[in-house]
C-alpha cells in the first residue's frame, strides 16, 4: 500500500525556518518525482514545487511565490522527500501536502499544518 | 501562468441526479509528448485531495464509473451520472502541462 506521511509542521515566527519531511512506503521511491502542494486555510490548492528523479539530475522547479526561499530535496536511500522553508512569511500559512508524481500526481499525504505568526 | 477557470463554483444537486463541472484553461494543454495533462481531484471535507481522473478521461482504480471526464484543447468537463451522498466534496481540475502547474478554484458540490 502506497503511503506518504508528512511531518515537521507547526507554529513558527515570520522570518524563521522550518523543514518538512515526507516519509514514504509501498512503492519504489526513486522511480518517482515528488511534489509539494499547499492549501491556505479555507482556500484552494497551490503548487509549491517538485523534484525530479536521479535520472534527471534531481532537478527542481518552484512556484514564483517560494522561489529562493524554499528548497525541495530527496533521500532515495531513506525514501524521504523534504521541503526546507526559509524566510517564512505569514502568507505561507497552510496545510502542506506531499504528493507522488508531478504532471499527473496520484497519491497524497494527509498534510501537515504550518502556521506562520508572531 | 495558465489560469484554470471552473464553473459553477457552487453546485447543489438532488440525489440521483447528474452533475457537470466545466474547467477551461487559458492555454492549450497538449504537452510535447502528445499527452494532455488534465486531472480531476476530489477533496471531501477534512480530507486530503484524491485523484479521480488523469489525462482527461482515465479513471483511477476504485473510482466509481459514475464519474467520467471529457474534453480537449482548453475545454474540459467532469460528469457524475447520478450523484450520491458520498460525492459531497470540492472538485478541482489541475493542469500538469505548463509549469507552474495550476488548479482551478474548486467547485463545491452539495446535496439539494
Amino acid at each position: 500500500e502506497v503511503q506518504l506521511v508528512e511531518s515537521g509542521g507547526g507554529l513558527v515566527q515570520p522570518g524563521r525556518s522550518l523543514r518538512l519531511s515526507c516519509t514514504t512506503s509501498g512503492f519504489t521511491f526513486d522511480d518517482y518525482a515528488m511534489s509539494w502542494v499547499r492549501q491556505a486555510p479555507g482556500k484552494g490548492l497551490e503548487w509549491v514545487g517538485f523534484i525530479r528523479i536521479k535520472t534527471y539530475g534531481e532537478t527542481t522547479d518552484y512556484a514564483a511565490s517560494v522561489k529562493g526561499r524554499f528548497t525541495i530535496s530527496r533521500d532515495d536511500y531513506r525514501n524521504i522527500a523534504y521541503l526546507q522553508m526559509n524566510s517564512l512569511k505569514t502568507e505561507d500559512t497552510g496545510v502542506y501536502y506531499c504528493i507522488r508524481g508531478r504532471q499527473w500526481p496520484d497519491y497524497w499525504g494527509q498534510g501537515t499544518l504550518v502556521t506562520v505568526s508572531s | 501562468d495558465v489560469v484554470m477557470t471552473q464553473s459553477p463554483l457552487s453546485l447543489p444537486v438532488t440525489l440521483g441526479q447528474p452533475a457537470s463541472i466545466s474547467c477551461r484553461s487559458s492555454q492549450g494543454l497538449v504537452y510535447s509528448d502528445g499527452n494532455t495533462y488534465l486531472n480531476w481531484f476530489q477533496q471531501r471535507p477534512g480530507r486530503s485531495p484524491r485523484r479521480l481522473l488523469y489525462q482527461v478521461s482515465n479513471r483511477d482504480s476504485g473510482v466509481p464509473d459514475r464519474f467520467s471526464g471529457s474534453g480537449s484543447g482548453t475545454d474540459f468537463t467532469l460528469k457524475i451520472s447520478r450523484v450520491e451522498a458520498e460525492d459531497v466534496a470540492i472538485y478541482y481540475c489541475m493542469q500538469g502541462t505548463h509549469w507552474p502547474y495550476t488548479f482551478g478554484q474548486g467547485t463545491k458540490l452539495e446535496i439539494k
